[in-house]
C-alpha cells in the first residue's frame, strides 16, 4: 500500500528555534494534511493542502504541498513549549488517509 | 466545527469482558467514520472504516468478529472489543470525515485508553 516516509523521527530543540520537518511519498496524492497529537489525545488537524505548489500558513506554522505532489513539508516558526507533540503528516483519498510514522518534537524551554 | 466525541476516555476491565466504544461527530454528518489504533510511540494503525447503513471494512489482519463495528446513524459509530484480553490494550481513536464523499480531512476524537488485566 502507499507508504509515507517522514523525517526527522524526532527533533530536540531550544525555545525560540525553527523547526523544519518533511514527509514523501513514491506515490502521487492529491491531498497533504498535517496532524499534531499531544500525548492522551487524538490527532488535531493542522493544515490541509490541496493543490500541488500550494504554501499555506497557521500562525507560526507553514506548510507546503510539493510541485512533484511527492512530499510536503512544515515550518514552525519561533518554537514555543506548547509545541511539544507528535507531527504527522497524511494523505487522503476518498476520505481514507495513510500516516507518516510522526516527528516527535521537544522544545526545551 | 467539525467536533468528534469519543467516549468512554479510558477502560480498566478484566480479560473477557466485552468493551463498547463509542463515535459521535458532533456538528455534523459523517457517512464515514474510522477506526485506528495506537501503540505507544507509533503512529495511528487503520483497523477499519465504518461505513453508515452497511458493513465495515476491515484492513488486513483485523478480525472483524473481535472487533464488531456498528454505524447505524450518520452521527454514530461504536467499536466493541469482544472477549478482551490483555494483548488487545491499546489506545483506539475513531475519526470522520464530513459529508458523503469527499478529500476533506478526517477530524479525529480524543481517543479510548483500553487495559485489559
Amino acid at each position: 500500500g502507499q507508504q509515507l516516509n517522514q523525517s526527522p523521527q524526532s527533533m530536540f530543540i531550544q525555545e525560540g528555534e525553527d523547526v523544519s520537518m518533511n514527509c514523501t511519498s513514491s506515490s502521487i496524492f492529491n491531498t497533504w494534511l498535517w496532524y499534531k497529537q499531544d500525548p492522551g489525545e487524538g490527532p488535531v488537524l493542522l493544515i490541509a493542502l490541496y493543490k500541488a505548489g500550494e504554501l499555506t500558513s497557521n500562525g507560526r506554522l507553514t506548510a507546503q504541498f510539493g510541485i512533484t505532489r511527492k512530499d510536503s513539508f512544515l515550518n514552525i516558526s519561533a518554537s514555543i513549549p506548547s509545541d511539544v507533540g507528535i507531527y504527522f503528516c497524511a494523505n487522503s483519498n476518498a476520505g481514507k488517509s495513510t500516516f507518516g510514522d510522526g516527528t516527535t518534537l521537544t522544545v526545551k524551554p | 466545527g467539525a467536533v468528534v466525541s469519543q467516549h468512554p476516555s479510558r477502560v480498566i476491565c478484566k480479560s473477557g469482558t466485552s468493551v463498547k466504544i463509542e463515535c459521535r461527530s458532533l456538528d455534523f454528518q459523517a457517512t464515514t467514520m474510522f477506526w485506528y489504533r495506537q501503540f505507544p510511540k507509533q503512529s495511528l494503525m487503520l483497523m477499519a472504516t465504518s461505513n453508515e447503513g452497511s458493513k465495515a471494512t476491515y484492513e488486513q489482519g483485523v478480525e472483524k468478529d473481535k472487533f464488531l463495528i456498528n454505524h447505524a446513524s450518520l452521527t454514530l459509530s461504536t467499536l466493541t472489543v469482544t472477549s478482551a484480553h490483555p494483548e488487545d490494550s491499546s489506545f483506539y481513536i475513531c475519526s470522520a470525515v464530513p459529508g458523503r464523499y469527499s478529500n476533506q480531512p478526517q477530524h479525529f476524537g480524543d481517543g479510548t485508553r483500553l487495559s485489559i488485566l
